[in-house]
């Protein structure tokens, strides 16, 4: 089992462009959000699904969109990137016991 | 909604001494207080967690304390060694199935 795998695991954008970070999870988890990751920030909540067809909005969503068609996948849009949005992303899935389970980060650079 | 305060944000210990990290929460509604730790390059896992109705909770040299009135909760590693250096979150769950992190603590073990 690959657990929760995120792609691409490196990218950089140019202001203004658009891209999607993937998430995809094989722990059959109903569970699934995105955090980002900065530097004296901690990890701020962006977007988190309680199951498919469910987003809500977490600590910082604003210029990011979700979307929750299947369990097992969660992807995570930015429409039009801005270099406030360079960060590394984790995207994490939780079952019954409440652990969350990461992926491995996706290190974005807007330039 | 639940803000997470984390201290100390850096810590240096002698190796074989003990390493307090203490975390506050801000809604008494949250239920659930996981600790995370990340090393470099991957993404966080789960150390231990304690939920409300426990004050105390120990796995090997690890230990969690909850004072629910005063909203606060500490992670203890006693006997530290090398491998314990990295960095570590506190968080805790709001009844809305957000998890909600503290900016995290890097942790020094010095030889």
């Amino acid at each position: 089992n690959a657990g929760v795998t995120q792609t691409p695991k490196f990218q950089v954008l140019k202001t203004g462009q658009s891209m999607t970070l993937q998430c995809a999870q094989d722990m059959n988890h109903e569970y699934m959000s995105w955090y980002r990751q900065d530097p004296g920030m901690g990890l701020r909540l962006i977007h988190y699904s309680v199951g498919a067809g469910i987003t809500d909005q977490g600590e910082v969503p604003n210029g990011y969109n979700v979307s929750r068609s299947t369990t097992e996948d969660f992807p995570l849009r930015l429409l039009s990137a801005a270099p406030s949005q360079t960060s590394v992303y984790f995207c994490a899935t939780s079952g019954r016991t409440g652990e969350l389970f990461f992926g491995e980060g996706s290190r974005l650079t807007v330039l | 909604g639940e803000n997470v305060e984390q201290h100390p944000s850096t810590l240096s210990v002698q190796e074989g001494d003990s390493a307090v990290i203490k975390c506050t929460y801000s809604d008494s509604a949250s239920n659930y207080f996981p600790w995370y730790k990340q090393e470099l390059g991957k993404g966080p896992q789960l150390i231990i967690d304690i939920r409300s109705n426990v004050g105390e909770k120990k796995d090997q040299r690890i230990a969690v304390t909850l004072n629910k009135t005063a909203k606060h909760f500490s992670l203890h590693i006693t006997e530290t060694q090398p491998e314990d250096s990295a960095v570590y979150f506190c968080a805790a769950s709001t009844g809305d199935d957000k998890i909600i992190f503290g900016k995290g603590t890097r942790l020094h073990i010095l030889p």
